[in-house]
């Protein structure tokens, strides 16, 4: 897996856009860019994938830059249930073997006031 | 509504006394794993399955078994519980063509072992 940088924390003021940056400046060609999330000692949730364009879902936004050494998760309006762990991670996208295994680095504590 | 559910949630239980977590997933998915997180550690693969009756060792498998007879159930069981099997255990799923993308997580388990 490509290696990812993250600021350790973020804050965002409830109702607010959050921005959430992750550098993958040696990703591959054939690597896509994952988030997850963790709210506090609850299971790990999908938030969206991306390969070189932007994908947006229900959840939240995806910018990957044109270089692809960069993106940024957006959560349009966050809010105080989503505060949590955000985890960028950059994998090839096929299936097969250890591919299925989710590994977190250190990830970014967002936290949402009010 | 699709889900992952793992049980029981909290259990404290004595060294050697044998002991099964249950996770049972609605989505019909052919991929199932269990993993332990502890602080500092991170998420940890302990066993996967790629289909019923198709399981195998993640990286911490010592200490567990698994079985998949079912589509649908993925059991861990501690045949001699340790102290150092004290941890957050998360069962996850999602479809054999996805990789990493869309895994779905259950609650999690908190085991005590004293």
């Amino acid at each position: 897996d490509a290696k990812t940088t993250q600021p350790p924390s973020m804050d965002c003021a409830e109702g607010r856009a959050a921005n959430l940056p992750c550098n993958h400046s040696t990703i591959s060609g054939n690597e896509y860019v994952y988030w997850y999330r963790q709210i506090h000692s609850q299971g790990p949730q999908y938030i969206i994938h991306g390969l070189k364009n932007n994908e947006t879902n229900e959840m939240a936004s995806l910018i990957i830059t044109e270089d692809r050494k960069s993106s940024t998760l957006i959560l349009p309006h966050a809010t105080l249930r989503d505060t949590a762990v955000y985890y960028c991670i950059v994998r090839v996208g096929r299936s097969g073997g250890s591919n299925y295994k989710l590994t977190f680095g250190k990830g970014t504590l967002l936290t949402v006031n009010p | 509504e699709a889900q992952v559910t793992q049980n029981p949630r909290y259990l404290i239980t004595v060294t050697g006394k044998k002991l099964t977590v249950t996770c049972s997933q609605n989505m019909n998915h052919e991929y199932m794993s269990w993993y332990r997180q502890d602080p500092g550690l991170g998420l940890r693969q302990i066993y996967y399955s790629m289909n019923v009756e198709v399981t195998d060792k993640g990286d911490v498998p010592e200490g567990y078994k698994v079985s998949r007879k079912e589509k649908r159930n993925f059991p861990l069981i501690l045949e001699s519980p340790s102290p150092n099997q004290t941890s957050l255990y998360f069962c996850a799923s999602s479809f054999s063509d996805r990789g990493i993308y869309e895994q779905y997580f259950g609650p999690g388990t908190r085991l005590t072992v004293t």
